[in-house]
């Protein structure tokens, strides 16, 4: 069974630029999880998807970060303008079913860092 | 609002030796509790998990927690640490909603000793 896919692995770039990460979650999952994890710090999650509607972006900084789940399945994470204490490891995760007891899959995150 | 805290930013042991990472939580209910890994350069893995029931839960790799409500507790052990366990360690605690977050706690790196 294929895992999380993410891309970019790594991304560089300066300050007030934009940058856009792809996740592909497992086949099947329909619940879908983008989190931000700051060097030293444990994941914090961004919004949470349900197929393709949104079921939680509370703390989802909505002035400079967007996201979509189209058709419910991939997924985009975009950021723009980027600051600099938005260098950070974003995760996506993926999960058979919504509530605590739907195991997380992670992928390998994209690491960003902005200059 | 739930929170996590773990104590110990960094522990070193020795190859052999036993482990114990702690973690505590804040939440009002009865949570629900996971502790995951993070090898260098790798996303997440479940290591274990507790809803409910038997208050010490078995995991993969050897690893196995222990809820104890009275402390607010669910401390992580391994009575023998391998080189490969190095890696950061993550508890976190879920809610019982529709709108669930996890909410994990900053981590603990672990390195072992050869």
């Amino acid at each position: 069974e294929a895992g999380v896919a993410q891309s970019p692995r790594y991304k560089i770039i300066e300050k007030r630029q934009s940058v856009a990460f792809w996740c592909n979650p497992i086949s099947g999952h329909a619940t879908l999880y983008w989190y931000q994890q700051i060097l030293g710090q444990g994941p914090k999650l961004l919004i949470q998807f349900q197929n393709n509607g949104v079921v939680d972006d509370s703390q989802l900084p909505k002035d400079r970060f967007s996201a979509e789940r189209l058709k419910g399945v991939d997924s985009t994470l975009k950021i723009q303008p980027a600051k600099l204490e938005d260098s950070a490891v974003y995760l996506c995760a993926s999960s058979q079913q919504p509530g605590p007891t739907g195991e997380l899959f992670f992928g390998e995150g994209s690491r960003l860092t902005v200059l | 609002a739930q929170s996590v805290t773990q104590p110990d930013i960094h522990i070193t042991v020795s190859e052999g030796a036993s482990l114990e990472l702690r973690c505590n939580y804040s939440y009002g209910a009865t949570p629900y509790l996971f502790w995951y890994v993070q090898s260098p350069g790798q996303g997440l893995q479940l290591l274990l998990k507790y809803f409910s029931g038997d208050t010490l839960v078995q995991g993969i790799k050897g690893f196995e927690a222990e809820f104890k409500r009275s402390q607010s507790s669910f401390n992580l052990r391994k009575p023998s640490v391998h080189w490969s366990d190095a890696a950061e360690y993550f508890c976190a605690v879920g809610e019982d909603n529709y709108g669930q977050n996890f909410v994990f706690g900053p981590g603990t790196r672990l390195s072992v000793l050869p």
